[in-house]
């Protein structure tokens, strides 16, 4: 079967930079995706490793080790705004839909 | 403008009740999905599709069905809602790209 494993919270504060790590368990693999849930609000996409190395986007990049079956997120120059959830998501079950992580709540302190 | 909708947003209703959670989106991507998340938790798939008339049942148990007869409609029905019912219920889509997922603003459903 497929099974992710996230840290359940992180705290950072302004300014600073975090990391959040995500392991999976798959029989096949495509790719590790992230996304971003506020408080309330619905999921969004933020970024998608397919192969080893490091994806940046803004403020934001992900790193994808295959070999290590592992990932993480990181964000750069935290904001308040960065206050949310992350989850991590693989393929699963026949690899036509994503199974996600539990998610890891990220909290922002002045 | 391209864009996924969820109707309605917040739903209060009694035991028993027959509802149904509407969900359209106008980007013309062939996949769509429920998921299913209570406050703080994870997010679990209850229903998805490939598209016009395949619906697959997901991986967490539900007692709602689906039914997709227009690609950009993707509604999900509880013939008999109960308390247990009571969660946020997100529908998605995507395209040829399943990693990449647009999701709708959800409904957030109170059964009493």
């Amino acid at each position: 079967g497929q099974s992710l494993e996230q840290p359940s919270e992180v705290t950072a504060v302004e300014g600073a930079i975090v990391q959040i790590n995500c392991t999976y368990q798959t029989s096949g693999f495509y790719g590790l995706s992230w996304y971003q849930q506020h408080d309330g609000g619905a999921p969004t996409f933020l970024s998608y490793n397919a192969l080893d190395g490091l994806e940046e986007t803004g403020r934001f990049s992900s790193f994808l080790s295959r070999s290590d079956s592992y990932g993480y997120l990181l964000l750069q120059e935290l904001q308040m705004k960065d206050s949310a959830s992350y989850f991590c998501a693989v393929r699963g079950g026949g690899y036509n839909k994503l199974i996600f992580g539990a998610g890891t709540r990220l909290a922002v302190h002045p | 403008e391209a864009d996924i909708y969820q109707t309605p947003r917040y739903l209060v209703i009694g035991t028993g009740k027959k509802i149904t959670l509407e969900c359209s989106q106008t980007m013309g991507h062939d996949k769509m999905y429920w998921y299913q998340q209570d406050p703080g938790m994870e997010l679990h798939l209850i229903h998805y599709s490939y598209g016009v008339n395949s619906t697959e049942k997901g991986d967490l148990s539900s007692e709602s069905t689906v039914s997709r007869i227009r690609t950009e409609h993707f509604p999900l029905t509880l013939e008999s809602a109960r308390p247990s019912h009571t969660s946020q219920y997100l529908c998605a889509s995507s395209d040829s790209r399943l990693d990449v997922q647009f999701f709708g603003p959800g409904t957030r459903l109170t059964v009493l």
